[in-house]
């Protein structure tokens, strides 16, 4: 069965304080790994697509880096506008196509 | 920016009873998508729709629930006879070609039975 575990649950940062979300997933082959920002009360945003051991993707504060085994998130000099739930969910090779998701990582970026 | 949108964003009903969570995905896209998040709990799939045609659901999707694109526009969810724990939130997410490289999420239903 897919698993996807991420750490921690929770984080509090001081702004400006560097720091990195982790997922770890155990799936029979990786055909793409996905992290989604979520702000309270509304849908998944998407972020970045992995798909190979190496790969990495930024996106302003952000950075998705990717092993065989797990991805980081890495946030830099975060800023109070960053606090979310984080999410990421991996999709395994073979005939379907269904994502699983982790359970997240709050994150809260104090000012 | 184009966006998904979802209509009611709250929906209250008696368990048993009948709802339909509606959707309008991005104009061009082609491929639509149901998920539910119950509190505090992970995303879950429901179901994928492509070409008029359910092309994947998970086991949650059961004989309660379906799905229609009754026209070029809208993309709905009907649970047919509710159940105390069918209350979560309901995603709406679409994507175009190669999408579930990404996909575009609505803001959800939240969805109480009673």
């Amino acid at each position: 069965e897919d698993q996807v575990t991420q750490s921690p649950e929770a984080l509090r940062l001081q702004e400006g304080e560097s720091s990195s979300l982790n997922c770890s997933y155990t799936v029979s082959g990786l055909r793409g790994l996905f992290w989604y920002r979520q702000d309270p009360g509304k849908g998944p945003e998407f972020l970045f697509t992995l798909y190979s051991a190496g790969e990495e993707k930024e996106k302003e504060r952000l950075k998705a880096t990717l092993t065989k085994k797990e991805s980081f998130l890495h946030i830099t000099a975060p800023k109070p506008e960053d606090s979310a739930t984080y999410l990421c969910a991996v999709q395994a090779r073979g005939g379907s196509y269904i994502p699983t998701f982790g359970r997240g990582t709050s994150l809260i970026v104090h000012p | 920016e184009p966006e998904v949108t979802q209509t009611p964003s709250h929906q209250v009903t008696q368990m048993g009873q009948e709802v339909i969570l509606r959707c309008v995905p991005i104009s061009n896209h082609l491929y639509f998508y149901w998920y539910r998040q119950i509190l505090g709990q992970k995303v879950e799939f429901l179901v994928s729709f492509y070409n008029n045609e359910i092309s994947e659901k998970s086991e949650i999707f059961d004989d309660q629930f379906s799905v229609e694109r009754p026209d070029g526009s809208n993309f709905t969810l009907k649970i047919r006879s509710t159940k105390l724990e069918d209350s979560a939130m309901y995603f709406c997410a679409s994507g175009g070609e190669g999408s579930y490289n990404e996909q575009f999420f609505g803001p959800g239903t939240r969805l109480t039975v009673l």
